[in-house]
């Protein structure tokens, strides 16, 4: 079946922009995750939902990263106004308590450069 | 907090040689363990995975071991080819905290002829 999808794959904003980024995961998965990875660097947690509720944001590193996710499927991470350390890729995960211990459907990225 | 340790690379090898990639991690629970590989120009893919002590996670000839006695999951293969060359990133998931993966910096392997 289809994996877990990202869009847009590439973005560049200028500095102080808003940007948009949705994540389709794979059909009945109750989990999403939104990760980050800067250059070089492992994956970071940033959010946490099981089906439309956020169960965890602790890993947004400002009040400028917002997740929504409002009818249990598709998800969008918004960064309001953009600034040069937001530049990474931003990885979107999904899984199911089917998947035996709740392994991890990782999406192929959204690279966003802030210019 | 929970933190994953594994070494830097590069780390370049010959064809058919043996390769060990170290992770040692830190975490409050009782957490499981999983290598993850990125090869060039795709997204992160789960290598294999270990959820309790002693077990030994295998797959495409790698192996793990999860070791509680040294917190450590360290990846090995006997015969590496250039098809394994990829990013290999050791990770936890602590059940208290929701299953979140915590990674480490990720080990790149480069396999020649």
């Amino acid at each position: 079946g289809a994996g877990v999808s990202q869009s847009p794959r590439y973005k560049v904003a200028k500095r102080g922009q808003d940007v948009a980024l949705r994540c389709d995961p794979i059909s009945g998965h109750v989990s999403l995750f939104w990760y980050q990875q800067a250059l070089g660097q492992g994956p970071e947690f940033l959010t946490y939902f099981q089906n439309e509720a956020q169960l965890d944001k602790s890993g947004l590193p400002s009040d400028r990263f917002f997740a929504e996710r409002p009818e249990g499927s598709v998800s969008t991470l918004k960064i309001q106004r953009t600034q040069q350390e937001d530049s990474a890729v931003y990885l979107c995960a999904s899984s199911s308590p089917g998947t035996g211990i709740y392994e991890q459907y990782f999406g192929p990225g959204t690279r966003l450069t802030v210019t | 907090g929970d933190s994953v340790t594994q070494m830097e690379g590069p780390v370049t090898l010959s064809e058919e040689a043996f390769l060990t990639i170290n992770c040692t991690y830190t975490a409050t629970g009782y957490p499981s363990l999983f290598w993850y590989v990125q090869y060039p120009g795709e997204g992160l893919q789960l290598l294999l995975k270990a959820t309790k002590a002693d077990d030994k996670g295998s797959n495409k000839g790698f192996e793990a071991t999860y070791r509680k006695e040294t917190t450590s999951f360290h990846l090995e293969k006997g015969s590496v080819q250039v098809s394994d060359s990829a990013v290999y990133f050791c990770a936890l998931s602590d059940r208290g905290g929701g299953n979140k993966l915590t990674f480490g910096t990720g080990t790149q392997l480069k396999v020649e002829l």
